[in-house]
């Protein structure tokens, strides 16, 4: 599977838009864009995932680049409970396993 | 609510010990997952398991192993524990094998906390 990057961390105000980038410039042809989540020690949270078209579901829209190099997670309203690791992962389905980078920390601040 | 349940939360044990951790996976998912999260490593991909056989394997250590019964729960076995074997150990479970790139959301059970002393 291509390999992600993302920032280490962000901020965001509450109730305004988070914006996270990822790059995967290596994706190939066959490879999804999966977002998670995981709030402190708790379980990852499934957020989206997306091939080519831009896609939004009732947690957040996935924009993704027309030639798939990189993709940004959008929570159109963050609020504190948003306050998480953010998790980009390229996934194909021949590895049959999700792998877990570092992800960014996004802060959502009062 | 994932709906996936891990029992115990929180396991504390021994070095040189064996302890087994347990998954029930959401309603009508035939696939279970096993991560591993330690503060070095993040969350690591150890073993799936889909319909009672196995899928596949990632960074799982000889000691560690893992099966899913007919009823669909998932037990893993932790044996001759090590100090550096303490993390925390989730469960996710989905209702395919994973194969293709869509259809994978994979939904993550709220952990099992061991520490090895």
């Amino acid at each position: 599977d291509a390999k992600t990057t993302q920032p280490t961390s962000m901020d965001c105000a509450e109730g305004r838009a988070a914006n996270l980038p990822c790059n995967h410039s290596t994706i190939s042809g066959n490879e999804y864009v999966y977002w998670y989540r995981q709030i402190h020690s708790q379980g990852p949270q499934y957020i989206i995932h997306g091939l080519k078209n831009n896609e939004t579901n009732e947690m957040a829209s996935l924009i993704i680049t027309e030639d798939r190099k990189s993709s940004t997670l959008i929570l159109p309203h963050a609020t504190l409970r948003d306050t998480a690791v953010y998790y980009c992962i390229v996934f194909s389905g021949s590895a049959r396993q999700l792998t877990f980078g570092s992800g960014t920390q996004l802060t959502v601040l009062p | 609510d994932s709906g996936v349940t891990q029992t115990p939360k929180h396991l504390i044990t021994a070095t040189g010990q064996r302890v087994t951790l347990r998954c029930s996976p959401r309603s009508g998912d035939l696939s279970v997952y096993w991560y591993q999260q330690s503060l070095d490593q993040g969350l690591q991909f150890l073993i799936q398991y889909y319909n009672g056989e196995e899928r596949a394997k990632g960074n799982i250590l000889e000691r560690f192993s893992a099966q899913q019964f007919p009823d669909l729960h998932s037990e893993l076995n932790l044996s001759s524990l090590e100090l550096g074997d303490s993390a925390l150990y989730f469960c996710a479970s989905s209702p395919r094998a994973g194969a293709g790139g869509s259809y994978n959301e994979q939904f993550f059970g709220p952990g099992t906390r061991l520490t090895v002393l």
